[in-house]
């Protein structure tokens, strides 16, 4: 079955850098976009990446974090990236992996993963 | 494209029918989707395409709706369906933008 697997989250201090990783497995990894949203405490979803399949060319990113967020993935590990900078107390949150299925334009999110808190604090 | 759900809230008792709204601010044809959240859980998928029930989802969850306007209905409420459910526009990539949620809570 699919498995999305987060890490990399933790305590950071504001202006420092973070990377998470999602690390796939249960299906055919780099036939997939993949995606981050995240959820601040008590707060609702709120879209941060996404990447496209294969050999990942287009990404794009939310309003809120573009500029400071790069979304990568390597195929040969199964595994997607968030390379965040400069973050900012807002950004502390649950960040989620998911995978992106479905053909244009009906799309959705069919697998997510456990999730990976980061607290951006001094 | 915003989407604003309806209500935020909701108090209802096992065995009752609900409806949530999604209101799109602007047509986004079929591409939406529904999600349920239970505390410090992942969403799970339950309705893509507006109506289309994910596999392995229970039949008493049915999604309904196409251009601004969407509902979710579960017909007979069960202890384990009090969650959060979020819809979720995929129209306008690459910003698929979520609605704020709808708290259902056992009356």
């Amino acid at each position: 079955q699919v498995l999305l697997v987060e890490s990399g989250g933790g305590v950071v201090q504001p202006g420092r850098s973070l990377r998470l990783s999602c690390a796939a497995s249960g299906f055919t990894f780099s036939n997939s976009g993949m995606h981050w949203v995240r959820q601040a405490p008590g707060k609702g979803l709120e879209w941060v990446a996404g990447i496209s399949s294969s050999d990942g060319s287009k990404k794009d990113y939310g309003d809120s974090v573009k500029g400071r967020i790069t979304i990568s993935r390597d195929n040969s590990k199964n595994t997607v990236y968030l390379q965040m900078n400069s973050l900012r107390t807002d950004d502390t949150a649950v960040y989620y992996c998911a995978k992106w299925s479905g053909t244009y334009p009906l799309y959705y999110f069919d697998s997510w993963g456990q999730g990976t808190l980061v607290t951006v604090s001094s | 494209i915003q989407l604003t759900q309806s209500p935020s809230s909701l108090s209802a008792s096992v065995g009752d029918r609900v409806t949530i709204t999604c209101r799109a601010s602007q047509g986004i044809s079929f591409s939406l989707a529904w999600y349920q959240q239970k505390p410090g859980k992942a969403p799970k998928l339950l309705i893509y395409a507006a109506s289309t029930l994910q596999s392995g989802v229970p039949s008493r969850f049915s999604g309904s709706g196409s251009g601004t306007d969407f509902t979710l209905t579960i017909s007979t409420l069960q202890p384990e369906d009090f969650a959060t459910y979020y819809c979720q526009q995929l129209s306008s990539y690459p910003s698929f933008t979520f609605g704020q949620g709808t708290k259902l809570e056992i009356k």
